[in-house]
């Protein structure tokens, strides 16, 4: 079947730390891939997103690369600040049929000054 | 410009009672979804309108369910007979035709829903 998987949190780092947050899928076809953000308080907003292999999505500091070969979209900033705090979710679309959403679990990051 | 609406945002009510969770999607777009989000988890998908008609409702876990958009726009999710295990965040998402290409949506900001 059609999944996400993404790296368990919460995962707490320091101001200006480097940030992975590992998402790998299982999909049947070619599905669009997404990162999306909850701020507290907030609702789902999309961060970055790739449509095909080798596409690399990025956005206030965020990259994600697409890798067909070994079924990744591995979420990295170079430099986390306080405001990154959010929970994050990586999601798929095969842009087939009712082309929902299929989501990880999210993954809570806090960013400490 | 104006994005996704949800209303109520918050709605305790009683097992065994009946909700209705509105959604007012982005003007022009003709794909809505519903999803719902439990605690700690992603969320999940319950059904797809293709303007008035649903065009896949096999998310919705069981006939107490039921999602309407008589106009195209905005749509209507019901729960009858609510169980406390219906509580979550439901989420309504809209898009272009096929997410504009790339299978994009917008979401709204959620009804959380707490069955007492």
């Amino acid at each position: 079947g059609n999944s996400v998987t993404q790296m368990e949190g919460p995962v707490t780092l320091s101001e200006e730390a480097f940030l992975t947050i590992n998402c790998t899928y299982t999909a049947t076809g070619y599905p669009s891939l997404f990162w999306y953000v909850q701020y507290p308080g907030e609702g789902l907003q999309l961060l970055l997103k790739a449509t095909k292999a080798d596409d690399k999505g990025s956005n206030k500091g965020f990259e994600a690369t697409y890798r067909k070969e070994t079924t990744s979209f591995h979420l990295e900033k170079g430099s986390v600040q306080v405001s990154d705090s959010a929970v994050y979710f990586c999601a798929l679309n095969l842009l087939t049929g009712a082309n929902n959403l299929f989501f990880g679990t999210g993954t809570r990051l806090t960013v400490i000054p | 410009g104006a994005g996704v609406s949800q209303t109520p945002s918050n709605k305790v009510t009683e097992k065994g009672k009946y909700v209705e969770l509105r959604c007012d999607p982005i003007s022009g777009h003709t794909a809505l979804y519903w999803y719902r989000q439990s605690l700690g988890q992603g969320p999940e998908f319950l059904i797809y309108f293709q303007g008035t008609g649903a065009a896949d409702d096999s998310g919705l876990p069981n006939d107490r369910f039921f999602a309407v958009r008589p106009e195209g726009s905005v749509s209507t999710l019901k729960i009858q007979r609510t169980e406390r295990g219906d509580s979550a965040v439901y989420l309504c998402a809209s898009s272009l035709l096929g997410g504009g290409g790339s299978g994009e949506q917008f979401f709204g900001p959620g009804t959380r829903l707490t069955v007492l």
